[in-house]
């Protein structure tokens, strides 16, 4: 199975809300990724964690808050976020952050669709 | 620097016709190379994948081969079908940097019955 799950499917904030989105995967890999992906663009990589260690920050607005709190689970905690992030937010992982071959594939989730307002 | 790029699209062809989507990379080492596709409202699949030099991946229909001497990787399969409309995207990972991807632009399918 090579299942990478996120909620929500939708949300709608205002630009004072907080929330926060959220994605699992059970195949026991040990790299996460949150990528940000614009109509009609590739994804953009915006975070990865190794380990669940914080290992590249994209140069992400601090209104973006990543957070891994075990191996299974990564978070992307939300505030004050513009309209211009509106956006599809899409999690992937892969098997080992630092080995090849089938262990560098990356599996992605279906993605978190915001509309910030 | 590591990059890829994508011929542009729309790419729009009928039904059981031959598909070729053109895809280039520059990178520092040897990376591994990998087509996803995208459906309206989803996320990213993988469709194929090759880690050196020679390789060939397949996966429905679809093959690439990964060449190193013309540093490509271009999709094709031999009759589209109108379920293989969808956006696809080439990428190369970056080993020594926790296999950070670098995508192409993406190349958007259109089949016409």
């Amino acid at each position: 199975d090579t299942e990478v799950t996120q909620t929500p499917k939708h949300l709608v904030m205002g630009m004072t809300n907080k929330k926060s989105l959220k994605c699992e995967q059970h195949m026991g890999h040990r790299a996460m990724y949150w990528y940000k992906q614009k109509a009609k663009k590739p994804p953009e990589l915006m975070f990865v964690y190794s380990y669940e260690k914080l290992s590249i920050n994209e140069s992400v607005p601090s209104r973006f808050s990543p957070e891994c709190p075990n191996s299974s689970l990564l978070n992307l905690h939300l505030h004050a976020l513009q309209p211009e992030d509106s956006a599809l937010y899409l999690c992937a992982s892969s098997q080992d952050p630092f080995s090849g071959g089938e262990r560098e594939t990356q599996y992605f989730g279906p993605g978190t669709r915001l509309l910030v307002l | 620097g590591n990059s890829v790029t994508q011929m542009e699209g729309p790419v729009t062809l009928s039904e059981e016709a031959f598909l070729t989507i053109n895809c280039t990379y520059t990178a520092t080492g040897y990376p591994s190379l990998f087509w996803y596709v995208q459906y309206p409202g989803e996320g990213l699949q993988l469709l194929l994948k090759a880690t050196k030099a020679d390789d060939k991946g397949s996966n429905k229909g679809f093959e690439a081969t990964y060449r190193k001497e013309t540093t490509s990787f271009h999709l094709e399969k031999g009759s589209v079908q109108v379920s293989d409309s969808a956006v696809y995207f080439c990428a190369l990972s970056d080993r020594g940097n926790f296999n950070k991807f670098y995508f192409g632009s993406g190349t958007k399918l259109n089949v016409k019955p």
